[in-house]
């Protein structure tokens, strides 16, 4: 069965500090994998997403991701972070079906 | 200029009321969704909508239907709404052509958060 999973549910950093949220993914066959944030009270934004091609995907806001496939993993990374930062991250992945299968969420919180 | 919007925003009703929530897209896709967030955030999907025929229908109680009368449309109508429907509905579109960085790539709308009484 398809499925993709956080482990992180809640992580906590000052700003300034590095940020890794895990993602690990089941699937059989091409997957796509995606990142999504959602801030407060809004909705779902795409970070970053990985189709096919370098393993190290770049999106907005200095998040960046990298596809292990060895590790069925899809990091989600940014060096520093900053209070803004502060969300609920959702990896999520699809497969030939086209449909959308997502993680349970980690929420960050940023402490200026 | 909104890509993906639904209405209402916030929807408060009783137990056992029927109600609706409409979703629109004006970017052109062929594909349309709807998900259930709950209380702990987690999303799931619930419908999935290409070219107005249903391809995907999860594990839904048949309280919930929906309606697609065009592409570019996706409603969700409930009846007999129950405590446990309480959540934040997002509507989502995607186009299903392959190739393009676009490809998958669901865009979601604002979100409708229904509280049952």
């Amino acid at each position: 069965a398809q499925s993709v999973s956080q482990h992180n549910h809640h992580v906590i950093l000052s700003e300034a500090a590095s940020l890794e949220l895990g993602c690990n993914y089941s699937y059989g066959g091409t997957v796509n994998l995606f990142w999504y944030v959602q801030y407060p009270g809004q909705h779902l934004q795409l970070l970053l997403k990985y189709f096919s091609g370098d393993p190290l995907v770049k999106g907005i806001k200095g998040f960046e991701a990298e596809f292990i496939k060895s590790k069925f993993s899809f990091n989600l990374r940014k060096p520093s972070v900053q209070w803004s930062d502060t969300a609920e991250y959702f990896c999520a992945g699809s497969g030939s079906a086209r449909q959308l299968t997502f993680g349970s969420g980690t929420q960050l919180t940023v402490l200026p | 200029d909104t890509a993906v919007s639904q209405t209402p925003k916030y929807l408060v009703t009783q137990m056992g009321n029927d109600k609706s929530i409409k979703c629109e897209q004006n970017l052109g896709h062929d594909t349309m969704y709807w998900y259930k967030q709950d209380s702990k955030k987690f999303l799931k999907i619930m419908f999935s909508y290409n070219n107005k025929e249903l391809i995907i229908n999860e594990t839904v109680p048949n309280r919930f239907s929906p309606k697609s009368p065009d592409k570019a449309h996706l409603n969700l109508h409930i009846n007999s709404l129950e405590l446990g429907d309480s959540a934040v509905y997002f509507c989502a579109s995607s186009t299903s052509r392959s190739g393009g960085g676009a490809y998958n790539e669901q865009f979601f709308g604002p979100g409708t958060r229904l509280t049952v009484l």
